[in-house]
């Protein structure tokens, strides 16, 4: 079974400045996709970012990019000049490629941003 | 990317009563997911909703408390039967994007916060 675990239930960070959540998993599969979403007190979950394993590229999305190590099966988001409206809870997430594709989810991240 | 429409955003019940939350999506959708998130926890999958096949639970979770319908490719319902205190929590839904990779994830719905008296 896969698991995700992220190991800071709370981090916080002043405006402009850049933060890095962390996040592990395991898994034996050799392809899987992995996902950093984010929780507003809304309760909508909103994509940031997104990763296949086979591309070693790191992904970036304007502030947002992972620093993902297959081999430590590791996989940060960083988050740049980060801004008041980043403040959220953020879930690192698993999905395999076969057997119904679902997703699991890490214990997240409180993201606080201050002014 | 698809929306996904759930209600009731929030309600109260009684303990021992039922609650149905329902999701509509406005696109066609192979697959659905259930998932629970508990005060301030991550979620955590109830079951897979397929169109057309019994839905596929994990451990912990059983039909009879959980039961989930999903008459067509674009509707699921899923009934928390005989509540009590412990099954106040957050329930969201999930579908793949559709048209999309299993890379772009999955889109979800804006949750049902249940809470139990």
């Amino acid at each position: 079974a896969q698991t995700v675990t992220q190991s800071q239930p709370e981090m916080s960070v002043q405006e402009a400045e850049t933060v890095t959540l962390s996040c592990t998993y395991d898994t034996s599969e050799n392809n899987y996709y992995l996902f950093w979403y984010k929780q507003p007190p809304s309760r909508q979950m909103i994509l940031v970012i997104r990763q296949e394993a086979y591309k070693q590229q790191n992904a970036t999305e304007n502030r947002f990019s992972v620093n993902f190590q297959k081999a430590a099966k590791s996989f940060s988001l960083k988050i740049s000049d980060s801004q008041l409206g980043d403040t959220a809870m953020y879930f690192c997430a698993f999905m395999k490629l076969y057997n119904n594709n679902d997703m699991r989810f890490g214990a997240g991240t409180r993201l606080t941003v201050k002014p | 990317s698809a929306v996904i429409s759930q209600k009731p955003s929030r309600d109260i019940c009684q303990r021992g009563t039922s609650l149905t939350i329902q999701c509509q999506v406005d696109s066609q959708v192979t697959m659905m997911f259930w998932y629970r998130q508990q005060p301030g926890q991550s979620l955590t999958l109830i079951a897979t909703a397929n169109q057309g096949s019994e839905a596929t639970y994990e451990s912990g979770f059983v039909i009879d408390k959980f039961p989930i319908s999903r008459p067509n490719l674009t509707f699921s319902t899923l009934t928390v039967s005989n509540m009590s205190p412990e099954d106040s929590s957050i329930y969201l839904c999930s579908a793949r994007v559709p048209g999309g990779a299993l890379a772009y994830g999955y889109t979800f719905g804006s949750g049902t916060r249940l809470t139990v008296v």
